[in-house]
């Protein structure tokens, strides 16, 4: 089983729906979450984190934890052609360190 | 506020040479610095980190080195390159890491292809 794992899409929306991303990871020790944006050809930059159970609203973007189901979501309303991207997945485990899932390519189309 | 620089951003480099690839920050002390690889299609894979001068953990058996002179310079090294070693290098801070651990935030990356 991989640590983190994400459906690498793509996934394709139109612009001004709902875009859900998901992720599920397997370290059960895992406190806190992290929500990365990587547009082609650049670095990843970070959008969202999440440390308790439940939905953590920022914007147009809301992260959604369940650590019974070792679950944890990104849901991106209003979806705007430049929201295209990839994103990834960063629980932290439980020596501290960051793993990275695969990334869900999202396509907003107008 | 706090910058990363990663230089230099894209690097052709035959077979069997070697390579350097420096990434400094500012506006903090003591950063734990981390260098990762993506290859093309690829999820992040965790090459190295340091959390202190001359601190240096390897996650990943391979031909590459890195090294950290200064507290908040972090080198990525080979002295000799293979084509595996293509790939999309980036360099990243974050702070101590307390419970919960801490964000990383990226350089801009180095996109390396060796020929």
């Amino acid at each position: 089983q991989k640590e983190v794992e994400q459906n690498s899409g793509p996934l394709s929306v139109p612009e001004g729906a709902i875009a859900s991303l998901n992720c599920t990871y397997s370290d059960r020790g895992s406190q806190s979450f992290f929500w990365y944006r990587q547009y082609s050809g650049k670095s990843p930059e970070l959008i969202m984190f999440i440390y308790s159970n439940g939905d953590k609203e920022d914007g147009r973007f809301t992260a959604q934890l369940n650590k019974a189901s070792q679950y944890v979501s990104l849901l991106i309303r209003d979806s705007q052609p430049s929201d295209s991207a990839t994103y990834l997945c960063a629980p932290v485990n439980q020596g501290g360190k960051l793993i990275f899932g695969q990334g869900t390519e999202l396509s907003v189309k107008p | 506020s706090q910058t990363i620089h990663q230089w230099p951003a894209t690097l052709v480099q035959p077979v069997g040479s070697p390579l350097s690839l420096e990434c400094t920050v500012e506006g903090t002390s003591n950063p734990n610095l981390y260098w990762y690889r993506q290859a093309a299609g690829r999820g992040l894979q965790l090459l190295f980190y340091s959390v202190g001068i001359g601190q240096i953990s390897s996650e990943v058996p391979q031909n590459l080195s890195a090294s950290r002179p200064q507290d908040r310079q972090f080198i990525l090294s080979s002295k000799k390159l293979l084509l595996s070693d293509s790939g999309f290098y980036l360099c990243a801070w974050s702070r101590l890491a307390g419970i919960g651990g801490t964000p990383l935030h990226f350089g801009n990356g180095t996109r390396l292809t060796v020929t």
